[in-house]
């Protein structure tokens, strides 16, 4: 039962690099989303997708890119990383259910610092 | 305004004791539902217990029950016979139905120390 896998869990960058966080998940769920942690304010909804080819934006999406071309992967690409994107990430999935009380799954998080 | 608000960043308990988590939220939309998850400080994110605004009684899932008030807008999460293991940070969580899907808001949590 692999769930939701994220790759790396720990990442270091240099200001101004570009990377790629992976998701994947073997639950054939339709939603996938990408949430930021930071000490003190909870987590907070990056960039989230309904299915294959359709994504949107949450709270904080600014210096992120996501894609969506398989069920099954949600990859998060950092653009042009800066010290403030310092945080741990999470990627979670659930079936399409909105009025239902289906959890979502979430991977065991990246922990990315910015130098 | 805040649409999840968790006034208690560290709570401390004697285990074997309850111990109750405040949460209260805020949405105009009639429907939603409340989530509760548990971090441990291994960093996975645990789901316990799950509320729907249509519910007509409070969530129970083994030791975790929810006081859910509505007209108060609150969702507690209520802990029995508390245990060593259950030293975690806790967040609250809502869905909202019109327009939010699957969407979470967070609080920002509850660190839960049990002790001796």
């Amino acid at each position: 039962n692999a769930g939701v896998t994220q790759t790396p869990k720990f990442q270091v960058l240099k200001t101004g690099q570009s990377m790629t966080l992976q998701c994947a998940q073997d639950m054939n769920h339709e939603y996938m989303s990408w949430y930021r942690q930071d000490p003190g304010m909870g987590l907070r909804l990056i960039h989230y997708s309904v299915g294959a080819g359709i994504t949107d934006q949450g709270e904080v999406p600014n210096g992120y890119n996501v894609s969506r071309s398989t069920t099954e992967d949600f990859p998060l690409r950092l653009l042009s990383a800066a010290p403030s994107q310092t945080s741990v990430y999470f990627c979670a999935s659930s079936l399409r259910r909105p009025y239902s009380n289906q959890p979502q799954h979430f991977g065991d998080g990246t922990r990315l610092s910015i130098l | 305004a805040q649409k999840i608000t968790q006034t208690q960043p560290g709570m401390f308990v004697q285990e074997k004791e309850a111990v109750t988590l405040d949460c209260t939220y805020d949405t105009s939309d009639p429907s939603y539902g409340l989530f509760w998850y548990k971090q441990p400080s291994s960093g996975e994110m645990i789901f316990l217990i799950y509320q729907g605004s249509y519910d007509q009684q409070n969530a129970t899932e083994g030791r975790y029950s929810l006081n859910f008030q509505k007209a108060r807008k609150s969702a507690n999460l209520v802990i029995s016979a508390s245990q060593l293991g259950d030293s975690a940070m806790y967040f609250c969580a809502m869905r909202e139905g019109r327009g939010g899907g699957n969407k979470l808001t967070f609080g920002t949590g509850t660190q839960l120390k049990v002790e001796l």
